[in-house]
């Protein structure tokens, strides 16, 4: 089955800073990759995901890419603020027919310090 | 705004107690899951259902069991809570398909087995 590796499992930065989270997937059958964020005390909340027949999308301060070949994609946050603060999960779903599986990664609990 | 429920927030319970828990969503999805999150191994799928009375094992299905009697609503149950059970319960729903990879999680029910 599919596999999603994420990395880093833990990242710090200072406010203002860019913050970049990696995700590898196994499976090249999956074709849709959504991020999501986590806020203390709360459920994970979808904030942007990208297709595979798209290398890039953005939105406002975040961005995610996407490199099919390598089957890794990536979300990059810039001008980090302190409501950032939260853990965020990558997620790989492939589909077959009308059976779709969602995998997801381990997370990463990001900080930002003001 | 879609709505995903959780009708206890915090549960304790004593080990081979029957538990049962809640989850209601308000946007007509036809699938809706359990997750379980503990630290370090991220969201791993219990149970989903992909219409009413309809089932499939998630990954970790061991000691759990879910009905689902009413497309909006899909319950969790411990048959015999054990201390290994304790742990943040995350329900979800979804449009089926493609859309499958678009969750909407609730907040959570931490349960305690002592």
């Amino acid at each position: 089955g599919e596999n999603v590796e994420q990395h880093p499992s833990t990242l710090s930065v200072q406010e203002g800073d860019s913050a970049v989270i990696k995700c590898t997937y196994s499976d090249s059958a999956s074709n849709y990759f959504p991020w999501y964020k986590q806020e203390l005390g709360k459920g994970p909340q979808l904030i942007i995901d990208i297709r595979s027949n798209v290398g890039e999308k953005k939105d406002q301060r975040i961005a995610v890419t996407l490199n099919k070949t390598a089957k890794h994609f990536s979300l990059h946050i810039t001008e980090t603020q302190p409501e950032d603060s939260a853990v965020y999960f990558c997620a790989a779903l492939k589909g077959l027919g009308s059976n779709y599986k969602l995998t997801f990664g381990k997370g990463t609990l990001l900080t930002v310090n003001p | 705004d879609v709505k995903v429920t959780q009708s206890s927030r915090y549960l304790v319970k004593r080990t081979g107690e029957k538990v049962f828990l809640e989850c209601v969503q308000d946007m007509d999805h036809e699938n809706m899951f359990w997750y379980r999150q503990d630290p370090g191994l991220g969201l791993r799928l219990i149970y989903f259902s992909y219409d009413v009375k309809m089932k499939e094992k998630g990954d970790i299905p061991e000691g759990y069991s879910v009905s689902r009697e009413k497309k909006e609503r899909f319950s969790l149950i411990l048959e015999s809570a054990s201390t290994n059970q304790t742990s943040m319960y995350l329900c979800a729903s979804s449009f089926v398909g493609a859309r499958t990879g678009e969750l909407f999680f609730g907040e959570g029910s931490r349960l305690t087995v002592l």
